[in-house]
């Protein structure tokens, strides 16, 4: 079955470095990749999709580059601000067998101090 | 557009009442999921509908866990018998099918006394 490994519990950096927080996947089909970011109780809000090998789409300063190669997807900023600070989860979406359910990661928290 | 509309924001049960959870989707868009989401377990999907018809409930608990949309503006979760092991926020989504976004509600955050 599909999965998605987050193998960051917790991050904590400081403001004005680079953000960088890992996901690997394992999907039967053709993987959809989607990051979703979550701030203190607020719903969870699409921050970046993917479905392209080596593209890099990119929001809010985030981006992240889909490699089907190494099953990857990881989420990266230049530089890390204070309002970053929230529960980050990587998901995977099945495309290839018609269902739309996202299977999510575990989530790394990510806290950014001055 | 008032996003994803879920109701009641907090219920509070005691074990072995029953608990009703209402979604009501973002207008035009086809496809309702329904999450939930715990410390321990994360996020983990439950099931969704696609034009009111259910299409996966292979996240659902068989038992005591059911699903409807009886119409395209609103979707329920029932669970009966309530246990405090289902105590945990749950999230309902809503997709325009074919836009690969899904818009998350604010959930329901059911406490099991």
């Amino acid at each position: 079955g599909d999965s998605v490994t987050q193998t960051e519990g917790l991050v904590t950096l400081t403001e004005g470095l680079p953000v960088m927080l890992n996901c690997t996947y394992q999907s039967t089909y053709s993987p959809f990749l989607f990051w979703y970011v979550q701030h203190l109780n607020e719903a969870p809000k699409l921050l970046l999709k993917s479905f392209t090998d080596n593209k890099r789409p990119e929001h809010q300063g985030f981006h992240a580059t889909l490699h089907k190669s190494s099953s990857s997807f990881h989420l990266q900023k230049s530089s890390a601000q204070l309002s970053d600070s929230a529960l980050y989860y990587c998901a995977l979406s099945d495309r290839g067998t018609n269902t739309g359910k996202l299977t999510f990661g575990d989530g790394t928290v990510l806290t950014v101090k001055p | 557009n008032a996003g994803v509309i879920q109701t009641p924001r907090h219920k509070v049960t005691g074990k072995g009442q029953e608990a009703t959870l209402w979604c009501e989707p973002i207008s035009g868009h086809s496809a309702v999921f329904w999450y939930r989401q715990t410390i321990v377990q994360g996020l983990e999907f439950l099931t969704y509908f696609r034009n009111q018809a259910p299409i996966d409930d292979s996240g659902m608990p068989k038992e005591r866990f059911s699903a409807q949309m009886p119409n395209q503006s609103h979707s329920t979760l029932k669970i009966q018998s309530t246990q405090p092991q289902d105590s945990a926020v749950y999230l309902c989504a809503s997709e325009h099918w074919g836009g690969y976004e899904q818009y998350f509600g604010p959930g329901t955050r059911l406490t099991v006394l």
